[in-house]
């Protein structure tokens, strides 16, 4: 079956250091991969979009890479901050569709 | 400029009432999504709108949902008589074409007593 696996645990660190998100997947094929962070109460925001081509995209702090071969996205945020708390979600998208199928997300804490 | 807005925020519906919900997308956004939140999972797409055209609607749970964008801008999601497993945060996205970014509304959260 299809599925697309996030950690369900949160994710608890120190302010400043380097927070790893994981997104796998399997029996996908996507051409795009996005990360959208999630604020209690609010929608999903786009944060980078990667696709299969792509090794690795970088945007300030963030950075994403993506391995075809391992089925596998990690989403690192650098120096992180106490306002990186939220929740992130991976997206895939096929090649010959539009819709977004997302994973169910890993909460992010960073303590101060 | 404006983001995308959906009205009401928050809806309670007695079990058996229809409901309707609004999604005002970014101006000049041809793409129109609606997906459907559970607590603590991700969206779950429901429909796709290509200007006024429903292109794909395979998400839709059941023929008790219905959606809509006749002029290619507002779009409103209908699900008639409300069940209590209809309750969720229902989420519209717009985006400049099918294969951009999304850009979210801080969705309409459904609660079916």
């Amino acid at each position: 079956s299809q599925k697309i696996e996030q950690n369900s645990e949160a994710l608890n660190i120190q302010e400043g250091k380097t927070a790893t998100l994981t997104c796998n997947y399997t029996n996908y094929s996507p051409a795009y991969l996005q990360w959208y962070r999630q604020d209690p109460g609010r929608g999903p925001v786009f944060l980078l979009l990667i696709r299969e081509n792509e090794k690795e995209k970088r945007k300030e702090r963030l950075k994403v890479t993506f391995d075809t071969t391992l089925k596998q996205s990690l989403f690192h945020i650098t120096a992180s901050q106490p306002a990186d708390s939220a929740t992130y979600l991976c997206a895939l998208m096929m090649d010959s569709s539009y819709k977004l199928i997302f994973g169910s997300g890993t909460r992010l804490l960073v303590r101060p | 400029g404006a983001g995308v807005s959906q009205s009401p925020r928050y809806k309670v519906a007695k079990r058996g009432q229809d409901v309707a919900l609004r999604c005002d997308p970014i101006s000049g956004h041809v793409s129109l999504f609606w997906y459907q939140q559970a607590l603590g999972q991700g969206p779950e797409f429901l429909t796709y709108f290509q200007n006024e055209a429903q292109l794909d609607k395979s998400g839709l749970p059941s023929d008790r949902f219905f959606a809509e964008r006749p002029e290619g801008s507002v779009s409103t999601l209908k699900i008639q008589r409300t069940q209590q497993e209809d309750s969720a945060v229902y989420l519209c996205a717009s985006s400049l074409a099918r294969y951009n970014e999304q850009f979210f509304g801080p969705g309409t959260r459904l609660t079916v007593l």
